[in-house]
């Protein structure tokens, strides 16, 4: 199975930052890469895939990069409404693998 | 709209079955690949299964191979996970979810989600 690792588990930051989350796999898996924003009791939104493809109605300020074995997601100035989990995910391969998320907090 | 609402979840111990539905509407549901995600405080998000829009195929993650079966009615609608054997460790909220690639042409990433439903595996 392909492992996805993601750094940092937990991120502080403040509105107006700039944010940068990192998703590494243990293969290659080309842009085969999506992002997904998930809150508490709701179900992950997806927000990129194909590494750098923003989701429709997605607001600019996400983007993300990268491809084989390293990627970000990044957020242009933070706002309110960011602070969430956000999770990876390759689709290059079954079984398909999530990483473990990373929590942006307020700070 | 885009509409997925799962069903069918509860407590039940270990060893026995449960089967989970999903109602799909908004959408030409059976143009599309469908999945099953679940997720746990402990192992986060875990895929589980996907058939294709015709039920042609289907694969699963290796932990409920032979014991979880995906499937599908296209005439209502709607997506099926039957589960059995049932084990501790399948303790999760379980989501159904569209994906985002139309008849043969998967994407195997998850554009549209419902809101999941909360099956406890206790004895």
């Amino acid at each position: 199975d392909i492992q996805m690792t993601q750094s940092p588990s937990t991120l502080s930051a403040s509105v107006g930052d700039r944010v940068t989350i990192t998703c590494r796999a243990s293969q290659s898996i080309s842009s085969w890469l999506a992002w997904y924003q998930q809150k508490p009791g709701k179900a992950p939104k997806l927000l990129i895939y194909e590494a750098s493809n923003l989701e429709s109605e997605v607001p600019s300020r996400f983007s993300g990069s990268g491809s084989g074995t390293e990627f970000t997601l990044t957020i242009d100035s933070l706002q309110p409404d960011d602070f969430a989990t956000y999770y990876c995910q390759q689709s290059n391969t079954y079984p398909l693998t999530f990483g473990g998320g990373t929590k942006v907090e307020i700070k | 709209q885009v509409q997925l609402v799962e069903s069918g979840g509860g407590v039940v111990q270990p060893g026995r079955s449960l089967r989970l539905s999903c109602a799909a509407s908004g959408f030409s549901f059976s143009r599309y690949g469908m999945h099953w995600v679940r997720q746990t405080p402990g192992k986060g998000l875990e895929w589980v299964a996907v058939i294709w829009y015709d039920g042609s195929n289907t694969f699963y993650t290796d932990s409920v191979e032979g014991r979880f079966a995906i499937s599908r009615d296209n005439s209502k609608n709607t997506l099926y996970l039957q589960m059995n054997s049932l084990r501790a460790e399948d303790t999760a909220v379980y989501y159904c979810a569209r994906d985002n690639g139309g008849f043969d042409l998967l994407g195997d990433i998850f554009d549209y989600w419902g809101q999941g439903t909360q099956v406890t595996v206790s004895s």
